[in-house]
């Protein structure tokens, strides 16, 4: 099975201060790893994902990742916060090789609320 | 349209009630999902579509939920005989592909909310 932990429900950091959204997983196959965003009353929308190739993972509006396979974490990191980046980030993993008998689901993590303040 | 449409965007029932929800995905999208997000709970997966069959229903979390998807498109989730435990919103997904080695397209949700 696979599994998504994030640490710290809400988030609060100052508009141009670094931001840090924690994501640890863990998985007993090499993994494919996703950070979505959800913004109020709307769908979510891929930041970026994690498929095997560089571990450092550029995705949009600034924000990266680092696939980190010792520490079992995809932690999102943005420089420089803006008011516009407040919203719900969700860590989510897949298992593309079909070992763990899951299905071809992504398995999420629980949400960190990002606020950013004046 | 050019992305996942959900109906109705909020549902409103009585518990004991039955209700459906519908997810129109991307033209083309064989793989569709459908998951719940539930407050501090983050998204529960419900059920995967390839097509028109579903490998895996593993998430439904009574047989008092159900889903299908016709030609291969359109599918709905049906809940029958609400309960106020029920009150979520419905998240459908789809995906060109496979679905877990790519990019799920969300739809907005249907927010239901059983009384």
């Amino acid at each position: 099975a696979q599994s998504v932990t994030q640490l710290g429900s809400h988030v609060s950091v100052s508009e141009g201060a670094l931001v840090l959204l924690r994501c640890n997983y863990s998985s007993s196959v090499p993994p494919y790893l996703f950070w979505y965003v959800q913004y109020p009353n709307q769908g979510l929308q891929l930041l970026l994902k994690y498929t095997s190739a560089a571990t450092l993972v550029k995705g949009i509006n600034g924000f990266e990742a680092e696939f980190k396979k010792s520490e079992t974490s995809f932690h999102l990191t943005k420089p420089s916060a803006h008011m516009s980046d407040a919203a719900e980030y969700f860590c989510a993993v897949s298992d593309p090789w079909g070992l763990t008998g899951g299905g071809n689901k992504l398995t999420f993590g629980t949400g960190t609320q990002l606020k950013v303040e004046l | 349209g050019a992305g996942v449409s959900q109906s109705p965007s909020n549902k409103v029932t009585e518990k004991g009630k039955d209700v459906e929800l519908r997810c129109d995905p991307i033209s083309g999208h064989t793989a569709l999902y459908w998951y719940r997000q539930s407050l501090g709970q983050g998204l529960e997966f419900l059920i995967y579509f390839q097509g028109n069959s579903a490998p895996d229903k593993s998430g439904l979390p009574s047989d008092r939920f159900s889903a299908e998807r016709t030609g291969g498109s359109v599918s709905t989730l049906t809940i029958q005989r609400t309960q106020q435990e029920d009150s979520a919103v419905y998240l459908c997904a789809s995906s060109h592909g496979s679905g877990n080695t790519g990019e799920l397209f969300f739809g907005e949700g249907s927010r239901l909310t059983v009384l």
